[in-house]
């Protein structure tokens, strides 16, 4: 089974309303990321945050981290058609090395 | 310029024949990895190499045989193609900080390779 494992699968929302998708994982870790998928295309990194930190902000991108439940949520405020993507969260574990692990990703559509 | 490039971006074969996509990146990276993604979206490690040595070798079939010439070079060959093969796989690179698989992964476009 996937380390991460993104939650809800869809989301379907207006343009200037926020998303949020959650990701739990199932061992410890030291950093865990999320990246966006465009349709066709490869997946660019968003942001990393690192265990021993519970709130990461980047533009309009907001991810907070929980280390006891082992989940981390992405929100994107005001959401723009161009937001319309997919979402994963990876995660590198203490002992998994180089490895980086990823969930099945949220789908985001965001109508205009 | 970009980044990772991989070759070719679409591939279309019949069963039990040979191929081979190649990926390249020029950020000078010393880890490179190919993941692939299947169907449903999920996307897997198959492979990882660090300064052309194999450090990551997930359970793929021994027809998937990777090849790293150098560090900014990462191909995969793959025998007798099945079915169950048609995916998207992508190449990436990272920068290994301090051994502990952080650092962010920088993706190729994919190649997404259909077996008939």
């Amino acid at each position: 089974s996937q380390q991460g494992e993104e939650d809800p699968q869809a989301l379907s929302i207006q343009e200037g309303e926020n998303a949020t998708m959650n990701c739990s994982y199932k061992t410890s870790i030291n950093n865990l990321q999320w990246y966006r998928q465009n349709s066709g295309r490869g997946l660019v990194h968003l942001i990393l945050i690192r265990s021993n930190e519970r709130e990461k902000h980047s533009g309009r991108l907001r991810v907070t981290l929980d280390t006891s439940k082992k989940s981390s949520s992405l929100l994107i405020t005001a959401s723009r058609a161009a937001d319309t993507a997919s979402y994963f969260c990876a995660t590198g574990g203490v002992a998994a090395g180089n490895k980086l692990t990823f969930g099945g990703g949220t789908r985001v559509l965001v109508k205009p | 310029d970009t980044a990772v490039s991989q070759t070719p971006k679409y591939l279309v074969t019949q069963m039990g024949n040979d191929k081979s996509i190649k990926c390249e990146q020029n950020l000078g990276h010393d880890t490179m990895y190919w993941y692939k993604q299947d169907s449903k979206k999920f996307l897997k490690i198959m492979f990882s190499y660090n300064n052309k040595e194999l450090i990551i070798n997930e359970t793929v079939p021994n027809r998937f045989s990777p090849k790293s010439p150098d560090k900014a070079h990462l191909n995969l060959h793959i025998n007798s193609l099945e079915l169950g093969d048609s995916a998207v796989y992508f190449c990436a690179s990272r920068q290994e900080v301090l051994g502990k698989g952080t650092g962010e992964l920088f993706f190729g476009e994919g190649s997404r390779l259909t077996v008939l």
